[in-house]
Parts: C-alpha cells; structure tokens; sequence
C-alpha cells in the first residue's frame, strides 16, 4: 500500500461545483502539503500543515480551503470551481529531517482534475 | 523573490547518451534537492547536496552542488529509457522558507 494515498485519482466537474479532493498517509509525519502542477509552470503550492492546529497560506491559496482533520487526513477544497483550476495536484508529507535542510517530501500519487 | 531555473526544459535522446541537466539560481541556497517524477506518479526524492562543491553520485547520476551554492547539475551516463521522466530541482526558499521547485527538465530516452 501507498505511504500518501490520494483520492479520486481523476475527477472531472463543471465550473461552479463544490470539490474536495483527500489525502491520507500511513508515514506517520506531522507536516503535510497540498501542490499544484500545471505544464510549464512546474509545482506550486497551495496550503500546508505542520500540525492538526497549524494551517498556512502557501504561494497560491486563492479559491481554496483547506482541512487537517488527523495527523494522516489533509483535504483541499474548492469551493467553486473554476476552468483555470484544471491541474495536476499533489499532496505530500515531510518528517522535517533534523533541519529545514535536510527536509524530504514523499509525494503522493497526484489526482488529475479537470474543470469543465 | 528565489527562482530556480532549469534548463534544458526539453530532452530527448539515444539510449546509451550521456547529458547534463542544469539548475541555476541567482540566490545562495542551503541546499538543493532533486527530485524525479514519472508518468502518473509524484515525485520522488533522488538526492540532497548540502555543501558547496559537493558531488554524489547515485549509480549513473552524478550531482554535483556549486561552489557558491547558486547552482547545481545532474549529469547522467548512458541512459537508458528507464531514466525517462521528469526531473525537478528544488530549494529552500522564498517568504515562508518552504521548498520551491524549478520548472523541470522533461527527458526522453529512446531505445
């Protein structure tokens, strides 16, 4: 079994539509990251957690939500969904290692998502 | 604002080649990461170069971080197709200290 699982691994849904996409992971790490990735603009990020009462804003957090339910649930929402939203996204989990320079992200499988 | 830029953006070659992918920045990192992501799949972690000059090699890629730590290359000796993917570099950076990721170099390899 996947460390980060991520579902659905496809969705496709009409513009305006509620959508929540889940992660779960069995690393058992505290931080855990929402990315997105469209062709040529590489990987962005969205929100991320640190810990169940910690949520921040990344680069791009804009028309989406965010929710720590465990320390292995992290969900991204969107509220209405819009055609330019329509990207690859990735969950992730880092230990943190012993410093910020030694951190390692183990990504999930990523869900396809398209807006219609 | 840290930006890590690769190049080439595109690769496309003979089984049994040799390349260099690059990864620049104008900024001193205190580290870089590289990262290999396949068709449907997430990316994984392949190395992490911390000091200035250092070189790791992880069977056939060979990384190697700059001097001034602004730079880093992935050089890999004859590839083979199962090295086809893309490959992302990243650092830690920006306003709140997360990784950001360069845009990617996308290798082919052919038989």
């Amino acid at each position: 079994d996947a460390d980060v699982t991520q579902t659905p691994r496809n969705r496709i849904t009409k513009t305006g539509k509620r959508i929540m996409l889940e992660c779960s992971q069995t690393k058992g790490h505290d931080r855990m990251y929402w990315y997105r990735q469209d062709p040529g603009l590489g990987l962005r990020l969205i929100y991320y957690s640190f810990d169940v009462k910690d949520i921040n804003k990344g680069e791009i957090s804009d028309g989406y939500s965010v929710s720590r339910q465990a320390q292995a649930k992290f969900s991204l929402s969107l509220e209405s969904a819009i055609p330019n939203q329509t990207a690859l996204y990735f969950c992730a989990t880092s230990d943190a290692g012993t410093g910020v320079t030694n951190e390692k992200l183990f990504f999930g499988s990523g869900t396809q998502l398209s807006v219609l | 604002t840290q930006l890590l830029e690769q190049s080439p953006q595109f690769l496309s070659i003979q089984e049994g080649e040799n390349l260099t992918v690059y990864c620049n920045s104008s900024s001193v990192f205190s580290s870089l990461q590289w990262y290999r992501q396949e068709p449907g799949e997430g990316p994984v972690l392949l190395v992490t170069v911390v000091t200035g000059g250092e070189v790791k090699k992880l069977k056939r890629l060979t990384f190697q971080f700059g001097d001034a730590r602004k730079d880093s290359s992935l050089h890999i000796t004859a590839a083979q197709p199962g090295d086809t993917g893309l490959y992302l570099c990243a650092g830690v950076g920006g306003s709140q200290g997360n990784l950001i990721f360069g845009k990617g170099t996308k290798l082919s390899v052919k038989p």
